[in-house]
């Protein structure tokens, strides 16, 4: 069984430039999660799907960042503009359903210099 | 609110001594626990979980937990470490299986790494 797919693996960028990241969960997991993990800390979440639709979107900083999941299934996650703080690991997740165990993909490490 | 307390930052230990990961819950219903090991670069993996049953569960890699509701804890334990299980640790909290907790989500402790000394 594939596991949680995440593009790009890591990505440079000015602070105020525009980044986004891509998610393909695992097959038939209805629910999907974005993470941020800053460096030393545990994963926070910024956003739950289920399905299309945001179950949990209230750590997410909706000024500058924005997920969608269009058709259910792949996601995408933007910062625009990024901030210096923004340097951290995107850690994407798929379960089941919302109670189910989370599978997580391996990360997109940004940097913002 | 719920939280996870891990208070082990680092821990270093020999190559074949016994391990055991200090992990500390605040929970306000019986708590689904988890926890998941973090290899550099890598995503998180799942070590092993629990919710109800025994309260002694094993997970992948040679690896067990116990969890202490007087305790409030669920400590991760190997009898043996190998040099391939220096990483992070994870343990997190989240609500039951099957509930409609919709607003409790996954929250995890800051992590405890783990080296191992040849």
């Amino acid at each position: 069984e594939a596991g949680v797919a995440q593009s790009p693996r890591y990505k440079i960028i000015e602070k105020r430039q525009s980044v986004a990241f891509w998610c393909n969960p695992i097959s038939g997991h209805a629910t999907l999660y974005w993470y941020q993990q800053i460096l030393g800390q545990g994963p926070k979440l910024l956003i739950q799907f289920q399905n299309n639709g945001v179950v949990d979107d209230s750590q997410l900083p909706k000024d500058r960042f924005s997920a969608e999941r269009l058709k259910g299934v792949d996601s995408t996650l933007k910062i625009q503009p990024a901030k210096l703080e923004d340097s951290a690991v995107y850690l994407c997740a798929s379960s089941l359903d919302a109670s189910g165990t989370q599978y997580f993909g391996p990360g997109t490490r940004l940097t913002v210099l | 609110a719920q939280s996870v307390t891990q208070p082990d930052i680092h821990i270093t230990v020999s190559e074949g001594a016994s391990l055991e990961l200090r992990c500390n819950y605040s929970y306000g219903a019986t708590p689904y626990l988890f926890w998941y090991v973090q290899s550099p670069g890598q995503g998180l993996q799942l070590l092993l979980k629990y919710f109800s049953g025994d309260t002694l569960v094993q997970g992948i890699k040679g690896f067990e937990a116990e969890f202490k509701r007087s305790q409030s804890s669920f400590n991760l334990r190997k009898p043996s470490v190998h040099w391939s299980d220096a990483a992070e640790y994870f343990c997190a909290v989240g609500p039951p299986p099957l509930s409609n907790f919709g607003n409790e989500k996954l929250t995890f402790g800051t992590g405890t790494r783990l080296t191992i000394i040849p």
